[in-house]
């Protein structure tokens, strides 16, 4: 069966810190990948795309790869500040047959000041 | 408006009462997407609608469940005769969906429609 899998346990770490968060996936061919930022009562919000013939995407203090062989993305945020505390959510797009993104569960982080 | 917004922020509403829920999307988006999201879960897909095609209405969980969209903008979705597995967040977004949703079009939420069935 069909599969995005982040996970569940909230991750913590300190101030200043690399997060690195992973979304693994089976049976999807996703054409691209999004991430995904959700605060408490709020929706989600875009962070960035990467589509599948690419291994490396950058935007500020964030970086996202994604290994269509191993079918996983991993997100990271360098120089972690209290502010990145929030959920993350891995999309995928683009599958043969589906219209709409499919989105995994999220992980929630938190930065320790 | 600047945004995607959502109608009613908060509902709380009877076993069995009709609901509907209302969103207005990005001027100028013409796709329309409708997910739902329990309590500490991830986003269940419900319906989706590009321009003037069929929606895609795979992800309705049962048929008390429908959505319309009327002259591309607004859309409405209705639940019939509520359960309490229906209370979630269901949130709205659109996204410019010029070609299909292979383009990889970023997707704008609204804040959601919290209901809770009681």
């Amino acid at each position: 069966s069909q599969k995005i899998e982040q996970n569940s346990e909230a991750l913590n770490i300190q101030e200043g810190k690399t997060a690195t968060l992973t979304c693994n996936y089976t049976n999807y061919s996703p054409a691209y990948l999004q991430w995904y930022r959700q605060d408490p009562g709020r929706g989600p919000v875009f962070l960035l795309l990467i589509r599948e013939n690419e291994k490396e995407k950058r935007k500020e203090r964030l970086k996202v790869t994604f290994d269509t062989t191993l079918k996983q993305s991993l997100f990271h945020i360098t120089a972690s500040q209290p502010a990145d505390s929030a959920t993350y959510l891995c999309a995928l797009g683009g599958d043969t047959g589906r219209r709409a993104l499919t989105f995994g569960s999220g992980t929630r982080l938190q930065v320790q000041p | 408006g600047a945004g995607v917004s959502q109608s009613p922020s908060n509902k709380v509403t009877e076993k069995g009462k009709d609901v509907e829920l209302r969103c207005d999307p990005i001027s100028g988006h013409t796709a329309l997407y409708w997910y739902r999201q329990s309590l500490g879960q991830g986003l269940e897909f419900l319906i989706y609608f590009q321009g003037n095609s069929a929606p895609d209405k795979s992800g309705l969980p049962s048929d008390r469940f429908s959505a319309e969209r009327t002259g591309g903008s607004v859309s409405t979705l209705t639940i019939q005769r509520t359960q309490q597995e229906d209370s979630a967040v269901y949130l709205c977004a659109s996204s410019l969906g010029s070609g299909t949703v292979y383009s990889g079009n970023t997707i704008y939420f609204g804040e959601g429609s919290w209901l809770t069935v009681v």
